[in-house]
């Protein structure tokens, strides 16, 4: 499904670099949210957004920056880039929070060197 | 894509055998529950969900068990086929947010 789509698929960045993640979703779901997945430590919340121009900061924010100007739209960006935000990242969307779960997207793997 | 489950747990299964994934969740308060599956390379999709009034629900081959007394949740595959093969996350709401499990790393053997 192209209902929610993540960009790049693949990155790789520099120590210091500023990237944006890039996440579209073409259901006009309210809900919003961005996780990063990490070898034994599952899906972990970077932030959430309930709808345009509100967003929440989640377990692991530290380092990221989100916004929500369009609700179509929750770009996540990374200021500069640390080895340690070697990640997949997912963005998710849900019309109702957490009833009947998330759809997510296929992911963007971004490696720091 | 490579596979980010490498140190996961993992259960081997043979082909038309059933399949029992556990989780233990954290929060005696959670009042809703979701198991994801995630194929390499590819996003978690939904499988099933169950709210805390309901000690089992059934799908298409799923079934999911919620025992709240040990704070446990189970997902069962019956007759389990290669293409079950795949990371399975349990999740649990906290407030507005899912809070997910570490996953299990399910291997089909034919």
């Amino acid at each position: 499904d192209a209902g929610i789509t993540q960009s790049p698929r693949y990155k790789i960045t520099e120590t210091g670099r500023q990237v944006t993640l890039m996440c579209h979703q073409t259901w006009s779901h309210s809900y919003m949210f961005w996780y990063r997945q990490d070898l034994g430590h599952g899906l972990r919340l970077i932030y959430y957004s309930a709808a345009a121009d509100i967003t929440d900061k989640g377990e692991v924010p530290d380092g990221y920056v989100v916004s929500r100007s369009k609700t179509e739209n929750f770009p996540l960006t990374l200021e500069s880039a640390t080895r340690s935000q070697t990640s997949v990242y997912f963005c998710a969307s849900s019309e109702t929070g957490t009833l009947y779960g998330y759809t997510f997207g296929s992911g963007t793997r971004l490696t720091v060197v | 894509g490579e596979s980010v489950g490498l140190h996961l747990p993992t259960l081997s299964v043979q082909e038309g055998d059933n399949s029992i994934i556990n989780c233990a969740y954290s929060n005696s308060a959670s009042d809703y529950f979701i198991w994801y599956k995630q194929e390499s390379g590819k996003g978690p999709q939904f499988i099933i969900d169950i709210r805390s009034n309901m000690d089992k629900r059934q799908g298409q081959r799923v079934t999911v068990l919620l025992n709240k007394t040990v704070k446990h949740l189970s997902l069962q595959i019956a007759a389990t086929q290669p293409g079950d093969s795949a990371v399975y996350f349990c999740a649990e709401k906290n407030g507005n947010k899912l809070v997910f499990g570490a996953g299990t790393i399910l291997r089909v053997k034919s």
